[in-house]
């Protein structure tokens, strides 16, 4: 079965830092990634995703992530984070539509 | 567009007890997912529909939970009985399609926290 491991449990920012979150996945095949965002309060939201084509994927608020196929890795990044993106990010994966893992999440705290 | 609807949105029951949680997804969605979330782990998938029938429902705990979406659209999820490592919040989610080759979002409701004492 698929699985996904994201590294970092809390992290501490300032405003203007950049940020850099880890996500790994364990599976043989085609896969589907994402991040998801859930801001306090609020729904999950999809914040992007890799279907196909272009590694590098661009979504929401000025994030970005990098699908290395090699590493089985799916980092996000954003180059400067904001007081507003304080949140929790899961990354996900699944396989043609089907059975999506969520890792642990990530929670983002960032001072202003 | 309205989302994806839950209700109650919190329950407090005693272990060994039922409880059944209830989703509408959104409009037109073919595909609805229930997952549970125990505090500090992420969305783990119980159950997904595909219409009304049932895609996967490997990590669904059979002996004690239950799904079903007998029209293809409104869908309930029941614990019976409960267990206190029951306690998480329960997300349903639904996307337009489900088909191999293209990609759904999945878009997720509210939650209904339950905590079992």
């Amino acid at each position: 079965a698929q699985s996904v491991s994201q590294h970092n449990h809390h992290v501490i920012l300032s405003e203007a830092a950049s940020l850099e979150l880890g996500c790994n996945y364990s599976y043989g095949g085609t896969v589907n990634l994402f991040w998801y965002v859930q801001y306090p309060g609020q729904h999950l939201q999809l914040l992007l995703k890799y279907f196909s084509g272009d590694p590098l994927v661009k979504g929401i608020k000025g994030f970005e992530a990098e699908f290395i196929k090699s590493k089985f890795s799916f980092n996000l990044r954003k180059p400067s984070v904001q007081w507003s993106d304080t949140a929790e990010y899961f990354c996900a994966v699944n396989h043609n539509n089907n059975d999506m893992r969520f890792g642990a999440g990530t929670r983002l705290t960032v001072k202003p | 567009e309205a989302g994806v609807a839950q209700s109650p949105r919190y329950k407090i029951i005693e272990k060994r007890q039922s409880v059944a949680f209830w989703c509408n997804p959104i409009s037109g969605h073919a595909t609805l997912y229930w997952y549970q979330q125990i505090l500090g782990q992420g969305p783990k998938l119980l159950i997904q529909f595909q219409n009304n029938g049932v895609v996967d429902d490997s990590q669904l705990p059979k002996d004690r939970f239950s799904a079903e979406r007998l029209k293809g659209v409104d869908s309930t999820l029941k614990i019976q009985p409960a267990k206190l490592e029951d306690s998480a919040v329960y997300l349903c989610a639904s996307s337009s399609g489900g088909l191999a080759g293209a990609y759904y979002e999945q878009y997720f409701g509210p939650g209904t926290r339950l905590t079992v004492t």
